[in-house]
């Protein structure tokens, strides 16, 4: 078990630049969560996969976030057109459905900044 | 709507002193809770949860919770704080309106434990 790890830790970007985050899960979970995180607040569900099928999004996934999870293993994250209001901490978690204990692993996040 | 509070942004403790950092939920039916603790830079870190069974519920480095149905609580606590429990702790309710398992969190306490 080497926990769920995230990439890149720390992105800076330009208003309008594309960019695109990773996530490795644990290797035995099959649901995978995608979360945001801005200061002083907890952290908002994005979106889920169950293997490779993305079975739920939030309202807050506008049409400039996409998620993948090719083959059910790792996910990414990307926005388009980035927003100075995307500027946020990017969280992935990972569990087992079965037997999971519906406890949640998380990554350490990815930090996006966009000026 | 599913919810959890965090009544207090931040929670001020002698180290050696008892600890409580408070949560109320909302939802339908029984609830599955969960405390994380979240350090500088780093994701959430799982502490405990109540799925069902005594309302007592141990989990990580001394940590405690009591589940209280008719007071719709699930506060935090630890006999005697430590230093090193400073961090941000995050109460949380597992969404029962759909089978992906995502956890709906509070905005988070701040502990602050001075020697």
């Amino acid at each position: 078990d080497t926990g769920v790890s995230q990439d890149p830790r720390h992105k800076i970007t330009k208003r309008g630049q594309n960019v695109t985050f990773r996530c490795d899960p644990i290797s035995e979970h099959n649901r995978l969560y995608w979360y945001r995180q801005t200061l002083g607040q907890g952290p908002e569900f994005l979106t889920y996969f169950q293997n490779e099928a993305q079975l739920e999004k939030s309202r807050l996934l506008s049409d400039r976030f996409s998620a993948e999870r090719p083959k059910g293993s790792f996910s990414t994250l990307e926005i388009q057109r980035t927003e100075q209001g995307d500027s946020a901490m990017y969280l992935c978690a990972s569990r087992d459905h079965i037997g999971g204990g519906e406890k949640l692993f998380f990554g350490s996040g990815t930090q996006l900044s966009v000026l | 709507a599913q919810s959890v509070a965090q009544p207090e942004d931040q929670v001020n403790v002698a180290e050696g002193n008892p600890l409580t950092v408070k949560c109320t939920y909302s939802v339908s039916g029984n609830p599955y809770l969960f405390w994380y603790v979240q350090y500088p830079n780093r994701g959430l870190q799982f502490l405990l949860k109540y799925i069902t069974g005594d309302n007592l519920v141990k989990g990580s480095y001394g940590f405690e919770a009591e589940f209280n149905k008719s007071q719709t609580s699930f506060h935090l606590k630890k006999p005697s704080a430590l230093v090193s429990d400073s961090a941000l702790y995050f109460c949380a309710v597992r969404d029962m309106n759909n089978q992906g398992g995502k956890l709906i969190f509070g905005q988070g306490t701040e502990l602050s434990v001075k020697p």
